[in-house]
């Protein structure tokens, strides 16, 4: 079976701290994903990844930044957390070609006070 | 308006009743995903379908390529089956569009 990890599942920071999200992946995709999800507007898009060290913006990157270092694993980087970064955010990898599948991570709750 | 709209967004239903979920979207796609997400986050993957139907276990997923719409059925629910739904609409490369998901309660 395809895991994906998230590193928490809840976190509580303090406005204007740095975040650290990682997610790992163990079935060598070379996509992954990083969501946040909120009440009435669904996953949304913040960065993604096709390879190591290649990023490209979503919809909604700004205030958050990423890094991909190795295959297996997606950073996402809040430099400077706000309230308004409080949300759940998902993970998710596939394969690069084809119709791919997304498999999620099992998201990670962030509370920024 | 969104470019993938589920109906409805909230759903009760009664324990062996027979339960539909649709998802209409406006752009072109190469697959959609029904995604479900219990209470604490994780999303599981039900279906991904270009064509016509699949089914496993008690669950049914439609889709219809020139009405640009699919439809995820439940027979005989279950308490368990108490989740959110999600639609996703894959347009190629790397692009999903995701449904605001449709919350559905079974009753026991």
């Amino acid at each position: 079976d395809v895991k994906v990890t998230q590193s928490s599942r809840y976190l509580v920071k303090r406005t204007g701290e740095k975040v650290f999200l990682e997610c790992v992946q163990d079935m060598d995709h070379e996509n992954m994903f990083w969501y946040r999800q909120d009440p009435g507007l669904g996953l949304r898009l913040i960065y993604f990844s096709y390879d190591v060290k290649m990023k490209e913006k979503g919809d909604i990157p700004e205030g958050y930044s990423v890094s991909r270092e190795k295959k297996e694993r997606f950073s996402l980087i809040l430099e400077s957390a706000s309230t308004n970064q409080t949300s759940m955010y998902l993970c998710a990898s596939s394969f690069l070609a084809g119709v791919n599948e997304q498999y999620f991570g099992p998201g990670t709750r962030l509370t920024v006070t | 308006k969104n470019e993938v709209e589920q109906s409805p967004q909230n759903l009760t239903a009664q324990e062996g009743e027979f339960i539909t979920i649709n998802c209409s979207y406006s752009v072109g796609i190469s697959a959609l995903h029904w995604l479900q997400q219990h209470p604490g986050g994780g999303i599981v993957s039900l279906f991904m379908l270009s064509s016509g139907k699949k089914k496993h276990g008690r669950l049914i997923a439609t889709i219809n390529i020139q009405e640009k719409h699919s439809s995820l059925h439940i027979t005989a629910s279950h308490p368990r089956d108490s989740a959110v739904y999600i639609c996703a609409a894959f347009s190629g490369t790397y692009k999903y569009i995701f449904g605001t998901g449709t919350r559905l309660k079974v009753l026991a």
